[in-house]
């Protein structure tokens, strides 16, 4: 399974845009990456999946190069209400669902 | 509501009792994982299933037993030999058709006095 390594913590300011990267060195050509958030009390939750190139809904974009060693989650806009766990996941097909330790996103006003 | 739902929310046992948490799906999903989150840190995996009447150990099993008998349920005993059992534990599921997409429900607050 591939290793991710993400910032333990960062802090924002309401309306800012926060991009949190996700390092996976070791990812396999199958692999997919995935991000969940997380609040406090509560089961993640699915935010955005992709394997390539850019993707796009209506809460995150995912932005992955090509060698794909690496993908960067963006928040759009953030309020306090974005303040939570963000987890980023390598999984593959068959694989179990392993999580890493999160980044803890604080948003301020 | 299609959903998955644990209970019970909250599950206080003194120390030495086994205890069963329960945790059933309505989403028609193959896949089944158990988690633990200590205060502060990320989820750790229990033990998983991928089929009915199949199931793997994650990465903290010891003290831990599951049963697959059904595709909806997928029930986890804390036993008296897991030497730190209070924590909050999820529950989540997944069909591999959706790649890594789970759905989780919304935990159990185990404390052992």
């Amino acid at each position: 399974l591939a290793k991710t390594t993400q910032p333990i913590s960062m802090d924002s300011y309401e309306g800012q845009e926060v991009n949190i990267t996700c390092s996976h060195n070791n990812i396999a050509t199958n692999d997919y990456i995935t991000w969940y958030q997380q609040f406090p009390s509560q089961g993640p939750r699915f935010i955005i999946q992709g394997y390539k190139t850019k993707v796009t809904n209506e809460v995150a974009s995912l932005f992955i190069p090509a060698d794909r060693k690496s993908s960067t989650l963006s928040l759009p806009r953030v309020s306090l209400s974005d303040t939570a766990v963000y987890y980023c996941l390598v999984w593959g097909y068959g694989n179990k669902l392993v999580f890493g330790a999160g980044t803890i996103l604080r948003v301020k006003s | 509501d299609g959903g998955i739902t644990q209970s019970p929310k909250y599950l206080f046992r003194k120390e030495g009792q086994n205890v069963t948490l329960s945790c059933e799906q309505n989403l028609n999903h193959d896949a089944m994982y158990w988690y633990r989150q200590d205060p502060g840190q990320g989820l750790r995996l229990i033990y998983y299933s991928q089929i009915v009447n199949d199931f793997q150990k994650g990465d903290i099993a010891e003290g831990y037993s599951v049963s697959r008998e059904k595709k909806e349920s997928f029930p986890l005993t804390v036993t008296s030999a897991q030497k730190n059992p209070t924590a909050f534990y999820l529950c989540a599921s997944s069909n591999p058709g959706d790649r890594a997409k789970a759905f989780f429900g919304q935990g159990t607050r185990l404390t052992v006095v």
